[in-house]
């Protein structure tokens, strides 16, 4: 069975300081799919990234970067100098095979000025 | 329009009212997907829509139901709802079942 873990309910920050949110999750397929999403208030799920199992390299997208682990089964991401409009619920989500998405519980992040 | 467009966005409704959501999806996938995220719980998958055969249904009343009469629209038909079925409830589109699903704004949903 799949399952999401986000340990972390809710972050609070100010803005400029860095975050890592983290991820940890479990499958017993070889072969499956990470993903991260972000809720901002306004309610629509926006993608981020998408990290196939046989993929270890970190990924950076701007301030985004992405640490994705298999020996801890954690995929974890980083905002570098967060910024209020990062103000959101992101959640990690996990596809196995063919099978559709489980999604974590959520954390929200509140970035104040 | 592009991506997915999900309509209303809102809705209020008794318990003996029948509404109809719609998503349309405009990314040309062949899976279109219902979820409901109610507070402070997970998002729950309701259906799945492959190349528009119904591929999974969770356990949903059937007081939810859904239709998809072709790869780029699905609807989800409400009646009798109950309070606690307020929720925003969510569409998505894929290009199968393995790749990234793409998400609506959603419909909040109030139900009295």
């Amino acid at each position: 069975a799949q399952k999401v873990t986000q340990a972390q309910t809710e972050i609070s920050v100010v803005e400029k300081e860095d975050v890592t949110l983290d991820c940890v999750y479990e499958t017993r397929d070889t072969t499956y799919y990470l993903f991260w999403y972000k809720q901002p208030p306004s309610g629509e799920l926006v993608f981020l990234i998408r990290r196939n199992s046989f993929d270890e390299q970190n990924e950076i997208s701007g301030r985004y970067s992405w640490n994705f682990q298999k020996s801890t089964s954690s995929f974890n991401f980083t905002i570098t100098a967060s910024q209020v409009v990062d103000s959101a619920v992101y959640f990690c989500a996990l596809s196995e095979g063919y099978s559709t998405l489980t999604f974590g519980k959520g954390t929200m992040l509140l970035v104040s000025p | 329009e592009t991506g997915v467009t999900q309509t209303p966005r809102h809705l209020v409704m008794g318990m003996t009212n029948k509404k109809s959501l719609k998503c349309e999806q405009h990314l040309g996938h062949n899976a279109m997907y219902w979820y409901k995220q109610s507070a402070k719980k997970p998002l729950e998958l309701m259906f799945v829509y492959s190349l528009e055969e119904r591929v999974e249904n969770n356990s949903v009343p059937s007081r939810f139901s859904p239709e998809c009469p072709n790869s780029s629209h699905l609807f989800l038909h409400l009646h009798t709802l109950q309070p606690e079925d307020s929720a925003l409830y969510l569409c998505a589109s894929s290009q199968g079942g393995q790749e990234t699903q793409y998400f609506g704004p959603g419909t909040r949903l109030l139900v009295l």
